[in-house]
């Protein structure tokens, strides 16, 4: 299917251990993009990538990590999570000149 | 620091009146602004973009930008229950990759 899908939807991890949130898109966007989102704080961006093996911080980088091998693939990786992860996490990608289009989100729990 | 301010709501319209969501925004070189609609435990869902000064007309929904003001809006004529949502603006400085995403307003039709 066309579009762009997040796995897991739903993750409960443990403290201190890795876990990684996948994203894939089919459409060949240039930019993708990992927000968590947050109670009283809105979408906050965590990294993005203009490109295959291109990555950039975004406002909340700290803790995690990213890569893109691919240009459809951006898996966004906790290297060891903390309660403070817990979130709801969007995955997004982008074509020139237009807005973001959104996964449906995967909402992750650390306890 | 660039910043996207909308008031977080509730914001309570009876059925059928119009709607008008604010949002103003801190950096003089944004070129692109988008409005999201959220509904709960969703993803966010780009329904008005708009470029240029003055007012953009998409069904039920109009968008208006005053750049001068630094002043965004969305107006949604004959609400419906189905508009219960929480609307997300954002906005696109043309020199940065990323979209700067307002914190949302919470809007409640009542039947």
């Amino acid at each position: 299917d066309a579009g762009i899908t997040q796995s897991p939807r739903y993750k409960i991890t443990e403290t201190g251990r890795q876990v990684t949130l996948m994203c894939h898109q089919t459409w060949s966007h240039s930019y993708m993009f990992w927000y968590r989102q947050d109670l009283g704080h809105g979408l906050r961006l965590i990294y993005y990538s203009a490109a295959a093996d291109i990555t950039d911080k975004g406002e909340v980088p700290d803790g995690y990590v990213v890569s893109r091998s691919k240009t459809e693939n951006f898996p966004l990786t906790l290297e060891s999570a903390t309660r403070s992860q817990t979130s709801v996490y969007f995955c997004a990608s982008r074509t020139d000149g237009l807005g973001y289009t959104f996964g449906s989100g995967t909402r992750l729990t650390v306890v | 620091q660039k910043e996207v301010e909308q008031n977080s709501g509730p914001l309570s319209v009876p059925e059928g009146a119009i709607a008008s969501l604010n949002c103003t925004y801190s950096d003089r070189g944004s070129q692109s602004f988008f409005w999201y609609r959220q509904y709960s435990g969703k993803s966010p869902e780009l329904i008005m973009f708009i470029y240029s000064n003055g007012d953009k007309e998409d069904g039920r929904f109009t968008a208006q930008l005053n750049k001068a003001s630094q002043y965004v809006s969305l107006l949604i004529r004959d609400s419906q229950p189905s508009d219960s949502a929480t609307y997300l603006c954002a906005v696109k400085v043309n020199r940065d990759d990323k979209i700067i995403f307002g914190k949302g307003t919470r809007l409640h039709i009542l039947p």
